[in-house]
């Protein structure tokens, strides 16, 4: 099966710094990966996904971008972050077919602060 | 487009209490569905799921069952334990033949299991 991780696991950085956390996947190849945001108390948004290398996709306008440099690699990066940046951030991957489920990271926490 | 809706909670239960998380969702064909649980600090874990009407995903004594004449994919346990404390998360998921491939997630319901 599917592992993924992603580090650090808890960040702590001021306003108007930059960013960047990796997700890496094992387990399978040609993966559907997923950026998602948990803020405190709320449900998933979902960031960014990628179906390959170099194909991103964002989903809500912001402050963050994506990039996937490698099949199995999956990078969350900021220029300068905000304080409404801070949350949980959560890695996932998935095989294309509609019924495999998605394989979460254990998540970053990021405050900002 | 696909929606997911869930009790959000929080659901505050005795422990051995009989356990029902609703969840409902609005789709345009026929997703498959997922139960998830998040402890806390740590990522979202698969629960069980169900691919198709009538079946029945279980899995740690948590049942739930895809019902199309409802829409609906009710988690259910029959005696729940402390350590069952957690977030549970309902989700769809559709076919598109690329892209996102229509996941979507409920909003999350808390539970709470006193002892």
């Amino acid at each position: 099966s599917q592992t993924i991780h992603q580090w650090p696991a808890t960040l702590v950085q001021p306003v108007g710094s930059p960013l960047s956390l990796e997700c890496t996947v094992e387990g399978t190849s040609n993966p559907n990966l997923y950026w998602y945001r948990q803020a405190a108390g709320r449900g998933l948004q979902l960031l960014f996904y990628s179906v390959g290398i170099g194909q991103i996709s964002s989903e809500v306008p912001q402050n963050l971008s994506a990039s996937r440099p490698q099949d199995r690699q999956f990078i969350l990066s900021s220029k300068k972050l905000l304080l409404s940046d801070s949350g949980f951030y959560l890695c996932a991957s998935t095989r294309s077919s509609y019924n495999s489920p998605l394989h979460f990271g254990n998540g970053t926490r990021l405050t900002v602060t | 487009g696909d929606s997911v809706t869930q009790m959000e909670g929080p659901v505050t239960l005795s422990e051995e209490a009989f356990l029902t998380i609703n969840c409902t969702y609005t789709a345009t064909g026929y997703p498959s569905l997922f139960w998830y649980v998040q402890y806390p600090g740590e990522g979202l874990q698969l629960l069980l799921k169900a691919t198709k009407a009538d079946d029945k995903g279980s899995n740690k004594g948590f049942e739930a069952t895809y019902r199309k004449e409802t829409t609906s994919f009710h988690l259910e346990k029959g005696s729940v334990q402390v350590s069952d404390s957690a977030v549970y998360f309902c989700a769809l998921r559709m076919y598109s033949g690329g892209g996102a491939d229509g996941l979507t997630f409920g909003k999350g319901t808390h539970l709470i299991i006193q002892p």
